[in-house]
């Protein structure tokens, strides 16, 4: 158990609507992630963050917004979800031995 | 920038089988090399990894060993179970991200 929960698992939800999914970690690690999962296209990185209000952008970050106000928690923001959306997203952790570990994924479906 | 190409699924094998998946990476330095294994429903864990050139990472029965000379990772194993159907990713980590090929599906038949 790496110590990292995502909150929802599952979601459905209408274009046009706002969502937030939640990462949280009991590991105390500085780096946390958001990728998503898609078909063809393994996982791609949308933000980063390397501390309390420290983050980035990564490959896939158009349409996303982050915050991480606190060391456990990381939150990925959809402010007007689109269809192009509908994705597979998974949270990681990233200790100093280089590694990700990895939650077990949020499904989001935009209708 | 860096990347990762793995081979095109999906593999079907038959138990007992031998395994190779093959990955091969472009990077400007020696990254750190990683293969993660998705079972069905599941997040992504980590299988194996190796941090310099000529390390033999290991695990369950899985070897890659990091070839600085053919920019390779190649993933083996030498007799597969069913147990072993799953996705499988290789990864190269860059500075402050790890960047995934697009994943090989394996099918283990009985």
């Amino acid at each position: 158990d790496a110590g990292i929960t995502q909150s929802p698992r599952h979601k459905v939800t209408e274009t046009g609507t706002p969502v937030t999914l939640r990462c949280h970690q009991t590991e105390n690690h500085r780096y946390m992630y958001w990728y998503r999962q898609d078909p063809g296209h393994g996982l791609r990185l949308i933000h980063y963050s390397y501390g309390v209000k420290d983050t980035d952008k990564g490959e896939v970050s158009d349409g996303y917004s982050v915050s991480r106000s606190k060391t456990e928690d990381f939150l990925l923001t959809l402010e007007s979800a689109t269809s192009s959306q509908t994705s597979v997203y998974f949270c990681a952790i990233r200790p100093d031995t280089g590694e990700l570990f990895f939650g077990e994924g949020s499904r989001l479906t935009v209708l | 920038g860096d990347s990762v190409t793995q081979m095109e699924g999906p593999v079907t094998l038959s138990e007992e089988a031998f395994l190779t998946i093959n990955c091969t990476y472009t990077a400007t330095g020696y990254p750190s090399l990683f293969w993660y294994v998705q079972y069905p429903g599941e997040g992504l864990q980590l299988l194996l990894k190796a941090t310099k050139a000529d390390d033999k990472g290991s695990n369950k029965g899985f070897e890659a060993t990091y070839r600085k000379e053919t920019t390779s990772f190649h993933l083996e194993k030498g007799s597969v179970q069913v147990s072993d159907s799953a996705v499988y990713f290789c990864a190269l980590f860059d500075d402050y991200k790890l960047s995934f090929g697009a994943g090989t599906t394996v099918t283990v038949r009985a």
